[in-house]
C-alpha cells in the first residue's frame, strides 16, 4: 500500500519569506514517481514537478526548488521569497512505476499555505 | 499545450438522481483516470481505465458508479442514485508520462 503524509495542515507565511512544504511517503515499490501539484482557490490542480525515484537530484525552477531524500522517503518543496499568488493548497502525490497497470496517484492530505503581504 | 477538458464545470442534481460527468481526455494517451475531492479533504483515486476496460478501483467506486468510452473521445463517470455525499468536485485525468488533471466539475447533491 502507498501513504503520503503532509504533516502541515495549515502554514502562514509574510511575502518575500521562505517556506518549506513537507511530504513523506511510504511505498513497498522499489520504483516509484512522485510529484507535487498546487491547487489554488479557483479549484483545478495544477502540475509543478514530476520526480523517478531513480534521481535523487534537487530540482530548481525558477522560486521553487525540491529536495527528494530517498533514505528518509522525503519529498520536500522550498519556495523562495514567496509571493501572495503562491497561496494555495498544495498536494504531495506518489504513484508506482508507469508499467504497473491503473497507477494511481495516492495524495497527501495536502498543505494550505497563505502568503501574507 | 494539450488539456483535459471536463464538462460541466458545476452541476447540481436531486438526491437519487443519475448524473454523467464527461471528460474528453488528451487524445494521445492511453490512461484514464477519475478522482474525487470532498470540499476540503484531498483527493481520492476512484478508477483507472485503460483499453477499454477498468484496471483499478478503488472503495469509493461501487456499484452505483460506472465508466465508459463511448466512442473514441469521450471518457464518462456516471453516477446511478446520487447521495448528498456524493457532493465533491470529480476530476479527470489521463496520463502518458505525467498526469493530466482537468478542470473538475463541481457536483452538488440536494
Amino acid at each position: 500500500a502507498q501513504k503520503v503524509t503532509q504533516a502541515q495542515t495549515e502554514i502562514s507565511v509574510v511575502e518575500k519569506e521562505d517556506v518549506t512544504l513537507d511530504c513523506v511517503y511510504e511505498t513497498r515499490d522499489t520504483t516509484y514517481y512522485l510529484f507535487w501539484y498546487k491547487q489554488p482557490p479557483s479549484g483545478e490542480l495544477v502540475f509543478l514537478i514530476r520526480r523517478n525515484s531513480f534521481d535523487e537530484q534537487n530540482e530548481i525552477s525558477g522560486r521553487y526548488s525540491w529536495n527528494f531524500q530517498k533514505s528518509t522517503s522525503s519529498f520536500n518543496f522550498t519556495i523562495t521569497a514567496s509571493q501572495v499568488v503562491d497561496s494555495a493548497v498544495y498536494f504531495c502525490a506518489l504513484s508506482p512505476p508507469r508499467e504497473t497497470s491503473g497507477s494511481r496517484l495516492t495524495f497527501g492530505e495536502g498543505t494550505q499555505l497563505t502568503v501574507n503581504p | 499545450e494539450p488539456e483535459v477538458t471536463q464538462t460541466p464545470s458545476h452541476q447540481v442534481t436531486q438526491m437519487g438522481q443519475e448524473v454523467i460527468l464527461r471528460c474528453v481526455p488528451i487524445s494521445n494517451h492511453l490512461y484514464f483516470y477519475w478522482y474525487r475531492q470532498i470540499l476540503g479533504q484531498k483527493v481520492e483515486f476512484l478508477v483507472s481505465f485503460y483499453n477499454n476496460e477498468i484496471s483499478e478501483k478503488s472503495e469509493i467506486f461501487d456499484d452505483q458508479f460506472s465508466v465508459e468510452r463511448p466512442d473514441g473521445s469521450n471518457f464518462t463517470l456516471k453516477i446511478r442514485s446520487t447521495k448528498l455525499e456524493d457532493s465533491a468536485m470529480y476530476f479527470c485525468a489521463s496520463r502518458e508520462y505525467g498526469y493530466t488533471f482537468g478542470s473538475g466539475t463541481r457536483l452538488t447533491v440536494v
